[in-house]
């Protein structure tokens, strides 16, 4: 049973530049969300795709946007960098529907970003 | 006032000793609610689901407080392996959409 993978582990770029982070939910799930979590600090929630469309948006600027393809994998874009973006960028996948084990989210090992 | 709250720590402890961790939630429509568990630069690996009153695990007990709006987190015999950070969550979604809102974790310490 293949769990969640994401690509690469490791990114360093430079302000204003633009990068595409991927991720491959478990499988047997059809939900993706992503996080982004800034050292000592809890993940902090970007947005969620269901059905190749953003179901729900966290705090974040117009400058992160997303995809989900008909495979369910999805696609983390952040246009002109800062270096406040530096951080690990986590995607959880789920199951889309109500309660009990559907809504537990998975981890995969993350992308951390370094923005210089 | 936070979502979800707790005290970031560190906890240190001997092992074989009890631990406890709490953590406090301010919206009372909250569903669900999750402990996971975070080594240092790896991704948060779920622990323990609570949706009634509480779960037991081996040496892990989660219970769940709605009336004070609190969960906690006991471990028993504590382990040098169990260092690593505790991170509370809680979904409070709509519709099929559960978004879980993470607490910023409390560090445990275990020592020989």
């Amino acid at each position: 049973d293949a769990g969640v993978t994401q690509s690469p582990t490791h990114l360093i770029k430079t302000r204003g530049q633009q990068v595409t982070l991927r991720c491959s939910p478990k499988s047997g799930h059809d939900t993706v969300s992503w996080y982004q979590q800034a050292l000592g600090q809890g993940p902090q929630f970007i947005f969620q795709y269901y059905e190749e469309e953003e179901r729900q948006r966290g705090n974040f600027p117009d400058r992160f946007s997303g995809h989900q393809f008909p495979n369910y994998s999805s696609e983390l874009n952040v246009n002109a960098l800062l270096l406040g973006d530096s951080a690990l960028y986590l995607c959880a996948s789920s199951l889309w529907g109500g309660q009990g084990s559907s809504d537990t989210q998975y981890f995969g090992p993350g992308t951390r970003l370094t923005v210089l | 006032r936070k979502e979800v709250e707790q005290d970031p720590g560190p906890f240190n402890v001997p092992e074989g000793a009890t631990v406890a961790f709490n953590c406090t939630y301010s919206n009372s429509a909250s569903q669900s609610f999750f402990w996971y568990r975070q080594d240092c630069r790896k991704e948060p690996k779920l622990l323990m689901s609570v949706y009634s009153s509480g779960n037991e695990d081996g040496r892990f007990t989660a219970q769940l407080n709605r009336a004070s709006q609190y969960i906690s987190l006991l471990i028993r015999d504590s382990k040098l392996s169990d260092s690593a950070t505790y991170l509370c969550a809680v979904n409070a979604g709509t519709g099929g959409s559960y978004i879980p809102t993470f607490g910023r974790g409390t560090s445990l310490i275990v020592h020989p």
